[in-house]
């Protein structure tokens, strides 16, 4: 079976563009998070979808945003890129919202701003 | 607020053993436990629960403390392909696990 799959694996922008990144959660699985990973740290939570609706969000501006399709795959946008959105942007699987259900995550795309 | 992961980072030779701990400040529920290799994606290794179950599917070990709100990941007889960057994540308070709070991870390195 097909693992997590997030496109594109990279990406150069300026400050001031907006950007769209892509997954496609593991057949079957219905929730996907987003996470931010900046070098040398942590993932850092972004958004939480489950069922096409939004069920967390993290400490992020309103210049990120997502949606989830009935697919279940999923979107993030990111709008007027600074310098300090250049990180590992990583998406991750469940096959549900709750329960003891472990995240399964994609290789991630590295977004990098001039 | 973010777990506290100790030591920052470990170097071993093959056969040696490591322990990773995970700390918080606030009560533990669960805590998640994950690795990743350089330039891959975070691969999921344990998920303890309050009252000491486990769910993983590796051959580590590891413990849960609840009085202490501390986890700690035990590497034994280490391998070559244990080395990487572990991350344990921790759930908010009776929701999902789809939002975990990481710690900044540990660097265990693994030397023939």
């Amino acid at each position: 079976d097909a693992g997590v799959t997030q496109s594109p694996t990279h990406l150069i922008k300026t400050r001031g563009q907006h950007v769209t990144l892509r997954c496609s959660p593991i057949s079957g699985h219905k929730s996907v998070s987003w996470y931010q990973q900046v070098l040398g740290q942590g993932p850092q939570f972004i958004f939480q979808y489950y069922e096409k609706e939004e069920r967390g969000r993290g400490n992020f501006p309103d210049r990120f945003s997502a949606r989830q399709f009935p697919n279940y795959s999923s979107e993030l946008n990111v709008n007027a890129l600074l310098l300090g959105d250049s990180a590992l942007y990583l998406c991750a699987s469940s096959s549900e919202a709750f329960g003891v259900q472990p995240q399964h995550f994609g290789d991630g795309t590295r977004l990098s701003i001039l | 607020q973010q777990p506290v992961q100790s030591p920052q980072a470990v170097i071993l030779r093959e056969g040696e053993d490591a322990v990773i701990n995970c700390s918080s400040s606030k009560a533990l529920y669960s805590v998640h436990w994950y690795r990743q290799k350089h330039g891959e994606a975070p691969v999921f290794l344990m998920i303890l629960l309050k009252g000491g179950e486990q769910k993983g599917h590796e051959k580590i070990s590891a413990s849960f403390n609840e009085k202490k709100q501390q986890s700690s990941l035990y590497l034994t007889a280490s391998q070559l392909s244990y080395s990487g960057t572990y991350f344990c994540g921790v759930p908010p308070r009776g929701t999902s696990y789809g939002k975990l709070t990481f710690g900044q991870g540990t660097i265990l390195t693994v030397h023939p």
